[in-house]
């Protein structure tokens, strides 16, 4: 079974200072993971994904999101945070020949002035 | 290119009415997922379908939720005799291609916010 955690139901850092938003993943298989963002009242906006290759994985609004197989991570992060940044943000797996994606309970930032 | 559209965007039932939300895919697709968002929860995979098929329903309750995806029209998702406990926001989000291939990515809609008084 596939399954995803998202440790921390909040976190919070001051604009300008680089943020980390973590997720771990359990799957049975090659992983196919991904960050997407929400905004109040609007549905999910994808970020990036990770498929195979570079471990480093850049995507929208300057995140970027580092797979580490051996810990079984995802971790989404951003050099210097902004206060737009500030959303819901959910990490999903899903496994090759799996018919749906999984998601996390989703990490609340905000990013303070 | 409209994106995954939902209707409607607030919907209101009092106790023991059906709900019906629909979901018009993006363009060329043909798999459409249902997930529901409860306050300060994440998201919970509901269903997913292909045209005229639904391919996992893992994780619709067992009565009064049913989805179908038909040939022609909306994705639907009903809920017969709501209750409280269904108010939530349900997404719908669409993607181009098969389970199989893993990498793609899902386009979702802005919800229905459902709301039983």
């Amino acid at each position: 079974a596939q399954s995803v955690a998202q440790p921390e139901d909040q976190v919070n850092v001051a604009e300008g200072n680089p943020l980390t938003v973590k997720c771990t993943y359990s799957v049975s298989g090659n992983p196919y993971l991904f960050w997407y963002v929400q905004y109040p009242n609007r549905g999910l906006q994808f970020l990036l994904k990770y498929i195979t290759g570079d471990n480093l994985v850049k995507g929208s609004y300057g995140f970027e999101a580092e797979f580490n197989k051996s810990q079984t991570s995802f971790h989404l992060k951003k050099p210097s945070a902004l206060v737009s940044d500030s959303a819901l943000y959910f990490c999903a797996v899903r496994a090759l020949g799996s018919q749906n994606f999984v998601f996390g309970p989703g990490t609340r930032l905000s990013v303070l002035p | 290119n409209a994106g995954v559209m939902q209707n409607p965007r607030h919907l209101v039932r009092r106790r023991g009415q059906e709900a019906r939300l629909r979901c018009s895919p993006m363009k060329g697709h043909s798999h459409v997922y249902w997930y529901r968002q409860l306050p300060e929860e994440g998201l919970k995979f509901m269903v997913y379908l292909q045209k005229e098929n639904i391919i996992d329903e893992s994780g619709m309750p067992k009565e009064r939720f049913s989805a179908e995806f038909p040939k022609e029209g909306p994705s639907i998702l009903r809920i017969q005799q709501v209750v409280r406990g269904d108010s939530a926001a349900y997404f719908c989000a669409s993607s181009p291609n098969s389970a199989g291939t893993g990498y793609e990515k899902l386009f979702f809609g802005s919800g229905t916010q459902l709301s039983v008084l």
